[in-house]
């Protein structure tokens, strides 16, 4: 069975500061990566998705990550993030052989002014 | 433009008392169509999927059920609910055609509460 682990339940960042979120998976095949965000109030919106190619992929809203294979993870990444950054992250995976995504237990960022 | 209604948007229902929530999409058909539930530091937990008319794959045995009467039309019923059925549920399509982003489209959700 697929998983999805977001170790990071609750973050909290200054204005500026970088930002890792940590996503690990557990699939020995080929997988597609999704991080999704929920703003407060907000539905849930795709923030970015790797399929197959350059392992660095890039989103919306300044926000990249990277797919390491070896590590079977995809970790959320934004150089200076801004209050309006405030938001639950997840991390989905959906395997080639599955319609469904499995999302991981979300991350709550909170970034103070 | 693909859209996706979702209701009603909260409901506070008592306990043993029947169920039915109700998503539809405009602008697409044949589209693949989800429930989840999000829980609190549980992330979300996929419920139920279709990916055609009367066609239902349950992902957790629970008190819930889902039909798909329509090809944009997806619903989650309960016959009595019960306390544990409180929650935010989410409804999502997606598109697995050739220029699908396998990507979902989420609902605004509804916020159960069972009393």
């Amino acid at each position: 069975a697929q998983s999805v682990s977001q170790h990071n339940h609750h973050v909290i960042l200054s204005e500026a500061a970088s930002l890792e979120l940590g996503c690990n998976y557990s699939y020995g095949g080929t997988v597609n990566l999704f991080w999704y965000v929920q703003y407060p109030g907000q539905h849930l919106q795709l923030l970015l998705k790797y399929f197959s190619g350059d392992p660095l992929v890039k989103g919306i809203k300044g926000f990249e990550a990277e797919f390491i294979k070896s590590k079977f993870s995809f970790n959320l990444r934004k150089p200076s993030v801004q209050w309006s950054d405030t938001a639950e992250y997840f991390c989905a995976l959906r395997n080639t052989g599955r319609r469904a995504l499995t999302f991981g237990s979300g991350t709550r960022l909170q970034v103070q002014p | 433009s693909q859209t996706i209604h979702q209701w009603p948007a909260t409901l506070v229902q008592p306990v043993g008392s029947p169920l039915s929530l109700e998503c539809t999409v405009e602008g697409t058909s044949n589209p693949n169509l989800y429930w989840y539930r999000q829980a609190a530091g549980r992330g979300l937990q996929l419920l139920f999927y279709s990916v055609g008319i009367g066609q239902i794959s349950s992902e957790v045995p629970q008190n819930l059920s889902a039909s798909r009467p329509q090809d944009r039309q997806f619903i989650l019923s309960s016959k009595k609910l019960l306390l544990s059925d409180s929650g935010f549920y989410l409804c999502a399509w997606s598109d697995l055609g050739e220029t699908s982003n396998y990507g979902y489209t989420f609902g605004s959700g509804t916020r159960l509460t069972v009393v």
